[in-house]
């Protein structure tokens, strides 16, 4: 059974910078396929997906935050960090730690093997950690 | 970026009865796959969203039958056959194709 925990701050100020951790269990980020991302909800609003990483350190980011956000991995330690620089009121609100599950749509010849083809998508979530921004 | 528009906002059903809820987005969702790559996600009252189907039609492990998904390219569609109580919550449909997930602004099932 896969879980994922939020930790972090509950309250940060203006300009601060935010790191929340996700410790997770049932599986391992030294996996290959494996994937964990975070996703933020303001409140009242739809989630916003952050940030992602992959088993081998691939990491792709929200291109307007790319360069407020950081997201790295404690393989050891099955946890992934996520830190968000210059925090405003506007950050205020949830944020989630995701686990990417893996759903096989097919098979694709690769370099004259059939190898499985797989689609990668959020099947898992956290219960949140509660974040507001005020001074 | 692609834009997901769900329809409507706001949906009271009565339990026992179907209820349906519409998913456009700004660009196809047709993965060269063949697949359509949108997702369908519950988030229940005071809880964190989980997957009710994936690709499209799929459902994930441990939902009802009496929810389906169907619709390809932009136009997506969730129909509750039956609902239930704890069926409430807000619906959200979601876009995986591009690296930029992007989500509906949600649907809000509430029971008569």
């Amino acid at each position: 059974q896969i879980t994922l925990r939020e930790s972090g701050p509950t309250l940060v100020k203006p300009t601060q910078t935010l790191t929340l951790t996700c410790t997770f269990s049932g599986f391992s980020l030294s996996t290959s396929g494996e994937g964990v991302g975070w996703v933020r909800q303001a409140p009242g609003k739809a989630p916003e997906w952050l940030a992602l990483i992959y088993w081998n350190d691939d990491k792709r980011y929200r291109p307007s935050m790319k360069n407020r956000l950081t997201i790295s991995k404690d393989t050891s330690r099955n946890q992934v960090v996520l830190t968000l620089t210059n925090m405003d009121p506007v950050d205020t609100g949830t944020y989630y730690c995701t686990h990417e599950g893996r759903f096989k749509v097919g098979m694709n010849m690769v370099r004259g093997l059939l190898v499985d083809s797989y689609y990668y998508s959020m099947d898992v979530w956290g219960k949140g950690t509660t974040v507001t921004v005020s001074s | 970026d692609i834009v997901m528009t769900q329809s409507p906002l706001s949906l009271p059903v009565t339990p026992g009865e179907p209820a349906s809820i519409s998913c456009r987005s700004s660009q196809s969702l047709l993965h060269r796959s063949g697949h359509n790559y949108l997702n369908w996600y519950l988030q229940k009252p005071g809880q964190s969203p989980q997957l009710l189907i994936y690709l499209g039609s799929n459902r994930a492990s441990g939902v009802p039958d009496r929810f389906s998904g169907s619709g390809s390219g932009t136009d997506f569609t969730l129909k509750i056959s039956r609902v239930e109580a704890e069926d409430v919550g807000v619906y959200y449909c979601m876009q995986a194709l591009q690296t930029l997930i992007t989500f509906g602004q949600g649907t809000r099932l509430e029971i008569k």
